[in-house]
């Protein structure tokens, strides 16, 4: 059983910092890690997805790192904005069906404020 | 480029009424899935699809009904709602992919629904 756990809960920077979000799984047999962000009330946006080949994925001010051995990725934002405050979640697919899984398995969430 | 398309964003419904929650794509993907989200307990899966005439359940699928007669159409019913129903509903969506090459999944905006 595949399980995501994101700590912490909740983060506050000052703007310009960088700053790095974590995200832990328990099942190593993985494939790939995505990341979300979501703003209030609103749906997801995807971030970055990263192939379990993929040591690193890298999208503008973002950078996410995958180590299956330690069942750990995580989510570096560099110059942090306010802008960027939202809520990052990460997701692992669970594989239970031939040919693909189609669940996703979520980490709870870390909700990110970023300060001016 | 619409990418998934998630209609009404509000709705009210009292105990024992149905209804259909629409979610479209237009980016000819085969996998489509539903989530809700609810306070500390992240997103689950409700029900999901590999492509047209194909579905399965989920985690949580007591409740709802789901059927996919196009590739880019995928419903979901309330056949009587439920307070326990009130929540936040996510329709995804992703290509079928090659091999181990998980693709990325899109989401909609979200329907947030109340039963009273």
């Amino acid at each position: 059983k595949q399980e995501v756990t994101q700590i912490p809960a909740a983060l506050s920077v000052p703007e310009g910092e960088n700053l790095v979000l974590n995200c832990s799984f328990t099942d190593s047999a993985i494939y790939n890690l995505q990341w979300f962000r979501q703003d209030p009330g609103k749906g997801l946006t995807s971030l970055l997805l990263i192939q379990s080949s993929q040591r690193e994925q890298t999208s503008g001010r973002l950078n996410a790192s995958l180590d299956k051995s330690s069942g750990r990725s995580t989510l570096y934002i560099a110059a942090s904005q306010p802008g960027d405050s939202a809520t990052y979640l990460c997701a692992a697919p669970l594989y239970f069906t031939q040919g693909g899984s189609e669940k996703l398995v979520f980490g709870k969430g870390t909700k990110l404020t970023v300060n001016p | 480029n619409a990418g998934v398309t998630q209609t009404p964003k509000f709705q009210v419904l009292k105990t024992g009424q149905s209804m259909t929650l629409q979610c479209a794509q237009d980016m000819n993907h085969e996998y489509m899935s539903w989530y809700r989200q609810d306070p500390g307990m992240g997103l689950r899966l409700i029900h999901y699809s590999v492509g047209a005439g194909i579905t399965d359940q989920g985690e949580v699928p007591n409740g709802y009904n789901v059927s996919r007669s196009t590739t880019e159409d995928f419903p979901l019913r309330l056949l009587s709602a439920a307070p326990s129903q009130t929540s936040v509903y996510f329709c995804a969506s992703r290509a079928s992919g090659t091999g181990i090459w998980h693709t990325e999944a899109f989401f909609g905006q979200g329907t947030r629904l109340t039963v009273v």
